[in-house]
């Protein structure tokens, strides 16, 4: 089985600490994914990886940096945390397809509030 | 207007209803997918499908590729079905999914 591990279900953290969420997953998938989910507003993409050090801007990637230094981590990085950002964080991998159809598989998530 | 809707956002049964939810989407897809996501949060993946008809066990998907429209059925529901079921579809040349804002489904006993 795939597994996906997010390092923490629940975060609290304080308005301008720098945030790391870390993602690990198991199956040596290429592509890697950061989502953020809030009421009403699904699930949007954050940042996108598709090979070590390779990373793509997803539809919402402003305030966030991302690390991928090793295929099966890819780590969100919150440089200066406020309080927009308290959300539900998602990690999900999926294998490079050669039509692009393949499921992602994802982790429990990181509910992170932001005081 | 979203790429892809979904409708409707919050469903109640009572155990034992036919449960159908919907998801049409505006743009060219290569895959249709169906995810399930408990309390707690984790979303696995139901189905994915590009045309026709799958089903596994009491869920049944359908998608209607002229219409741009699926449905996820569930028969027999039962409490345990209580959930949020996303749709979210894969566009050409993307391994990307655009994502549907989910339906709550709540089966009461």
């Amino acid at each position: 089985d795939v597994k996906v591990t997010q390092s923490s279900r629940y975060l609290v953290k304080r308005t301008g600490e720098k945030v790391f969420l870390e993602c690990v997953q198991d199956m040596d998938h290429e592509n890697m994914f950061w989502y953020r989910q809030d009421p009403g507003l699904g699930l949007r993409l954050i940042y996108f990886s598709y090979d070590v050090k390779m990373k793509e801007k997803g539809d919402i990637p402003e305030g966030y940096s991302v690390s991928r230094e090793k295929k099966e981590r890819f780590s969100l990085i919150l440089e200066s945390a406020s309080t927009n950002q308290t959300s539900m964080y998602l990690c999900a991998s999926s294998p490079l397809s050669e039509i692009a159809k393949n499921i992602q598989y994802f982790g429990a998530g990181t509910r992170l509030s932001v005081l | 207007k979203n790429e892809v809707e979904q409708s409707p956002q919050n469903l109640t049964a009572q155990e034992g209803e036919f449960i159908t939810i919907n998801c049409s989407y505006s743009v060219g897809i290569s895959a249709l997918h169906w995810l399930q996501q408990h309390p707690g949060g984790g979303i696995v993946s139901l189905f994915m499908l590009s045309s026709g008809k799958k089903k596994h066990g009491r869920l049944i998907a359908t998608i209607n590729i002229q219409e741009k429209h699926s449905s996820l059925h569930i028969t027999a529901s039962h409490p345990r079905d209580s959930a949020v079921y996303i749709c979210a579809v894969t566009t050409y040349n993307t391994d990307k999914l655009i994502f549907g804002t989910g339906t709550r489904l709540q089966v009461f006993p």
